[in-house]
């Protein structure tokens, strides 16, 4: 059973950077495409990014290369976000910078399938993280 | 334009039937999937496609959808059917994904 298992910092001060990580158990990481959803306390489900791990690997003499890790992220935080991985491990990582009390919330590290040509789903989450950002 | 509305909350007396609906433009070239979520908790996959339900999630839920709008049916709704239901679509013109904006189900 997939289980994606994610930590890191709980309360920042206005301008710092939110830093979180997410980490894969059981299953395969390429292949699938690994997001960052947010929500604020008592209000909706907001996507932050994605990294692309569903790119075609090949065999090198180091072992397993994937070819792509594209990131795709959400126009409106766009210019603070990062999202990147390390494959060795399993995991993936969220950096979020220059926060300030509208960026509280809780965080979720999500896998996404792609089942159908354009068609995703997110099908297995993280705990989630409350990130309190308050001076 | 990326937005997926919902209605804010549904009631269903147990066992009864109900239908929430999630309307967007995203809809009308892609499917929604749709979360169950419960206080405390991170969303569940509850349904995805036109109507296919993701393995432990039981019948009495089904998915349709026409148009711009795309629902969720529970018929006969049970107790652990409470929650908050997001529905989900992916905007190709935007290269995003969008939530809706969540129907709070109570079964009364």
């Amino acid at each position: 059973q997939v289980q994606l298992q994610q930590w890191g910092t709980g309360l920042l001060k206005p301008s710092e950077t939110l830093s979180l990580t997410c980490a894969v158990y059981a299953g395969s990481f390429s292949g699938y495409y690994w997001s960052w959803v947010r929500q604020p306390p008592g209000r909706g489900l907001e996507w932050i990014g994605e990294i692309d791990l569903t790119a075609h690997t090949s065999y090198s003499p180091i072992g397993k290369v994937a070819h792509s890790e594209n990131t795709n992220y959400s126009p409106s935080l766009r210019s603070r976000v990062t999202i990147s991985v390390d494959t060795t491990k399993k995991q993936f990582s969220l950096k979020l910078s220059s926060v300030t009390a509208a960026d509280t919330a809780v965080y979720f590290c999500a896998r996404v399938k792609q089942w159908a040509g354009g068609e995703y789903y997110f099908d297995y989450w993280g705990q989630g993280n409350l990130v309190t950002v308050s001076s | 334009s990326s937005e997926l509305t919902q209605d804010p909350a549904v009631s269903v007396a147990l066992g009864q039937t109900v239908k929430i609906t999630c309307q967007g433009d995203s809809l009308r070239s892609h499917f929604a999937s749709w979360y169950q979520q419960k206080p405390g908790q991170a969303p569940v996959l509850v349904m995805y496609g036109r109507n296919i339900r993701p393995s432990g999630i039981p019948d009495r839920f089904s998915g349709s959808t026409s148009g711009n709008t795309a629902s969720l049916t529970f018929t006969g709704a049970q107790a652990e059917d409470d929650g908050i239901y997001y529905c989900n679509s992916r905007d190709t013109s935007e290269n995003l994904y969008v939530f809706g904006t969540g129907t709070k189900v109570t079964v009364l």
